[in-house]
């Protein structure tokens, strides 16, 4: 059975970076493409990017040059940074299996941007 | 990008139809596949992939769940509703990147 499971911090202060993990078991990272997707307060889904099989990443233009995804295959996790957090990135982080479709979902870790 | 257009919330009976609408501001569809997906989202809990490219239902979700649609407007049926179908959903896109979400169609009881 596929599980992904986020950790981090859920608290950070505003123009510090967010930094998450997504660990997985049942499935290899080094397959598929795993990726991050927040829901705002309010109920607005926001998908952030994804990093492929090969370790090639994608991202929402809306993220800029503040995201970073990366893994780290012998533990079979990847990672979110967001640099320079406003309170607009508080939100519920979510990691997810797919490139094109998201059939398999971390449980999610909300994260408050606040001093 | 692309922007998906939902119904904030629909009210429904037990045991009656539901149908969830989702119109997209350009056509999803390429080479015969609609690049349209339907997700449930319980309180607390993460969404759960219901329907993919537009109609193949994903696995271990019950048959009353079905999709439709082409182009620019896509439908998701729950028929009968049933008391565990109480939830908000959501229909993604995948045609083009960034990848985008409509805003939501909580479903209630009437």
């Amino acid at each position: 059975e596929v599980q992904l499971q986020e950790s981090g911090p859920g608290l950070v202060k505003p123009s510090q970076s967010l930094s998450l993990t997504c660990s997985v078991t049942g499935y290899s990272i080094t397959s598929n493409y795993w990726g991050w997707i927040r829901k705002f307060p309010g109920n607005k889904m926001e998908w952030m990017g994804y990093i492929s099989y090969s370790g090639s990443t994608s991202y929402n233009p809306s993220l800029k040059s503040r995201i970073s995804i990366t893994r780290d295959t012998s533990k079979n996790q990847f990672f979110l940074q967001l640099n320079s957090v406003t309170t607009e990135d508080t939100a519920t982080y979510y990691c997810a299996n797919g490139g094109y479709y998201f059939d398999y979902w971390g449980q999610g870790v909300m994260v408050t941007v606040s001093s | 990008d692309i922007v998906l257009t939902q119904s904030p919330a629909l009210a429904v009976s037990l045991e009656q139809r539901a149908t969830i609408s989702c119109k997209t501001s350009q056509n999803v569809d390429n080479y015969g596949i609609s690049y349209m997906h339907w997700y449930q989202q319980k309180p607390g809990q993460q969404p759960k992939l219901l329907i993919y490219e537009g109609s193949n239902l994903a696995s271990g979700i019950p048959a009353r769940f079905s999709g439709s649609g082409s182009g620019t407007d896509f439908t998701l049926t729950i028929d009968p509703v049933e008391a565990d179908d109480i939830a908000t959903y959501y229909c993604q896109q995948s045609k083009d990147y960034p990848r985008t979400f409509g805003g939501g169609t909580k479903l209630e009881l009437k």
